[in-house]
Parts: C-alpha cells; sequence; structure tokens
C-alpha cells in the first residue's frame, strides 16, 4: 500500500518569500510523483511530475520539486512567491504495479497562504 | 490543453432521492476515469475506476450500490448517488485519462458539490 503525507496542514507567506511545501511518501513499490494545485472550487491542475531521471523538476509557474529516494521525500519550492499563489496543494503518487493504472493517491494537502 | 467538464457544477437533492453526476471528456477520448470525493479542508479519496465498457472498480470502503458508475462511452462516465443521505454531502471531482496519453496523465475536472438536505 502507498501512503502520502504532507507535513504542514498551513503556510503563511508573505509575497516575494520563498517557499517550501514538505510532501514524504511510503511505497513497497516504485511510485511516480505530482503536485497538484487547487484554487477555490476548482478541479486540479498539474504542477509538475517526477517521473525518472533528475531528481529536480520543474513545473508551471515557477515551481520546482526535488526528489529524494532515501528520504522518500519530493518536497515543493518557490523562490518567490505571488499573491496568486494562494491555493491549496497536493502531493500525490501513483504506484507502479504491472501496467500502470494511473491510480493516484493524494496527501491531505497544504493551504498556502501568501499575504502581502 | 485537454478538458474535462462535470455537470451540474453543484446540485442540491432531498434526503432519500438519487443524483447523476456527468463526467465528460470534451476533446480527447479517455477509457479510463476515476471518481474522487472531497470533504471540506481534505484530501481527495478515490471512490473508483471507471472503464469503458466494463464495470467499474471500487476502492474498500466504497459501497458499489449507493454510488453507481456508468463509462458508456469514450468520453462520458455518470456517478448516480443512490438514496442520498445528509452524510452523502461532499465534493465530488471526476478525472480522465487520455487514450492516447501518457498512462500517468490525468485531466481533472472542475468537481460537483452535492448538498443532501
Amino acid at each position: 500500500a502507498q501512503s502520502v503525507t504532507q507535513l504542514d496542514s498551513q503556510v503563511p507567506v508573505f509575497e516575494e518569500a520563498p517557499v517550501e511545501l514538505r510532501c514524504n511518501y511510503s511505497s513497497s513499490v516504485s511510485v511516480y510523483l505530482f503536485w497538484y494545485v487547487q484554487y477555490p472550487n476548482q478541479g486540479l491542475q498539474l504542477l509538475l511530475k517526477y517521473l525518472s531521471g533528475s531528481t529536480l523538476v520543474k513545473g508551471i509557474n515557477g515551481f520546482e520539486a526535488e526528489f529524494n529516494k532515501s528520504q522518500t521525500s519530493f518536497h515543493l519550492r518557490k523562490p518567490s512567491v505571488h499573491i496568486s499563489d494562494t491555493a491549496e496543494y497536493f502531493c500525490a503518487v501513483s504506484p507502479l504495479v504491472g501496467s500502470n493504472t494511473g491510480k493516484l493517491i493524494f496527501g491531505q494537502g497544504t493551504t498556502l497562504q501568501v499575504k502581502p | 490543453g485537454a478538458v474535462v467538464s462535470q455537470h451540474p457544477s453543484w446540485v442540491i437533492c432531498k434526503s432519500g432521492t438519487s443524483v447523476k453526476i456527468e463526467c465528460r471528456s470534451l476533446d480527447f477520448q479517455a477509457t479510463t476515469m476515476f471518481w474522487y470525493r472531497q470533504f471540506p479542508k481534505q484530501s481527495l479519496m478515490l471512490m473508483a475506476t471507471s472503464n469503458e465498457g466494463s464495470k467499474a472498480t471500487y476502492e474498500q470502503g466504497v459501497e458499489k450500490d449507493k454510488f453507481l458508475i456508468n463509462h458508456a462511452s469514450l468520453t462520458l462516465s455518470t456517478l448516480t448517488v443512490t438514496s442520498a443521505h445528509p452524510e452523502d454531502s461532499s465534493f465530488y471531482i471526476c478525472s480522465a485519462r487520455d487514450l492516447a496519453g501518457e498512462t500517468y496523465e490525468q485531466y481533472f475536472g472542475p468537481g460537483t458539490r452535492l448538498t443532501v438536505t
């Protein structure tokens, strides 16, 4: 079985400051890793993904994340946040079992609150 | 880009009635669609995996007789909440996997907010 833990339920930060949203996962099989963003009353939008290769992946809106296999972590970072980044962020894994079914297991979510 | 729509965006129904939610892939074909449930300020919980032309696969603890899923075409899946009760009130989100795309790619709909009174 797989599980995803997002270590912070809320992260308040001032505009233009850097931010890190933490994500750890547990899995007995290899996984793909994802970060999604959800704006109020909307569906999820993919920020970035790690499938293989370079452990540092870059996504949309200036976000990046680093896969650390030994620590089973996939933390999301942005060097300078904007008010518009205020949203809910979800870390997710997709287990690679046989033919990947695409099933996603989500973390609990982190609310990023960017203050002026 | 790939677009997934849901209808209705919100619905209020009385306890004991049934409500149907539609999930459509607008510009691509989806052999697989997923249905999630999200409680306020909480994560998405996968309810079931819907495959075109076959029975849905339900996650443990999800009542298949209560949450009926039909995936009749490559662009449409429906979730019917039968005999709804107030505890079924939630935000229901679907996602679709592009037949022509990578297996890990999922595109999410905007969600349907169900309130049962």
